[in-house]
């Protein structure tokens, strides 16, 4: 399963747009990418997948590039209920298992 | 999204007794269910596989005697932690994978707390 890389915490304000950018150098060839929301007490949200390229949804898009060895999760505008945990998870091996990595700590201040 | 539910959402219970947690999946079937856990201020713990009609695969470290899985269908999973003592005290949060959609979407999580 392909390990990844996230930045702890960002900080942002109300109204900005936001990037996370993850990296996962070991990924496979097979592997998709998936992004998941989690609020203190809850379980995680999917927010988006993608495997190449650019994906997007009403809740934010996905930037993959070529090598796929990276990706970037961005979020237009964001408001204060934003403020949550992010993670990037990839790796869908005949077992399906999702390893979370520690995640980044987005903070959204008015 | 899809929609998958967990039953009870929080639960106190003295140590020596098991506890059992439900997790459907409300609006697809899943063949494959997982069982995470979760302490304050960590990230979520993979503890095992739940596959529908066969035994559960579970993660290094985890005692399959003491987290009891079941999946007797394909929108049910069930988790029973056994003699529970304090420190198995967390927040268990299960997922269901969607063939379909080839996406897991979690449940809303259970709130364990061991007296």
């Amino acid at each position: 399963l392909a390990k990844t890389t996230q930045p702890i915490s960002m900080d942002s304000y109300e109204g900005q747009e936001v990037n996370i950018t993850c990296s996962h150098n070991n990924i496979a060839t097979n592997d998709y990418i998936t992004w998941y929301q989690q609020f203190p007490s809850q379980g995680p949200r999917f927010i988006i997948q993608g495997y190449k390229t650019k994906v997007t949804n009403e809740v934010a898009s996905l930037f993959i590039p070529a090598d796929r060895k990276s990706s970037t999760l961005s979020l237009p505008r964001v408001s204060l209920s934003d403020t949550a945990v992010y993670y990037c998870l990839v790796g869908v091996d005949s077992s399906y298992k999702l390893i979370f990595g520690s995640g980044t700590r987005l903070l959204v201040r008015p | 999204g899809a929609v998958v539910s967990q039953h009870p959402s929080r639960v106190i219970c003295k140590s020596g007794t098991s506890v059992k947690i439900e997790c459907r999946s409300l609006d697809f079937q899943a063949t494959t269910m997982f069982w995470y856990r979760q302490f304050p201020k960590q990230s979520l713990m993979l503890m095992a596989t739940s596959n529908e009609g066969s035994k559960a695969t579970y993660e290094q470290g985890v005692e399959k005697d003491k987290f009891l899985i079941n999946h007797a269908s394909l929108t049910l999973s069930t988790l029973t932690v056994t003699s529970a003592h304090p420190e198995d005290s967390s927040f268990y949060i299960c997922s269901a994978r969607d063939d379909s959609r080839e996406t897991q979407y979690f449940g809303p999580g259970t709130r364990l707390l061991v007296l």
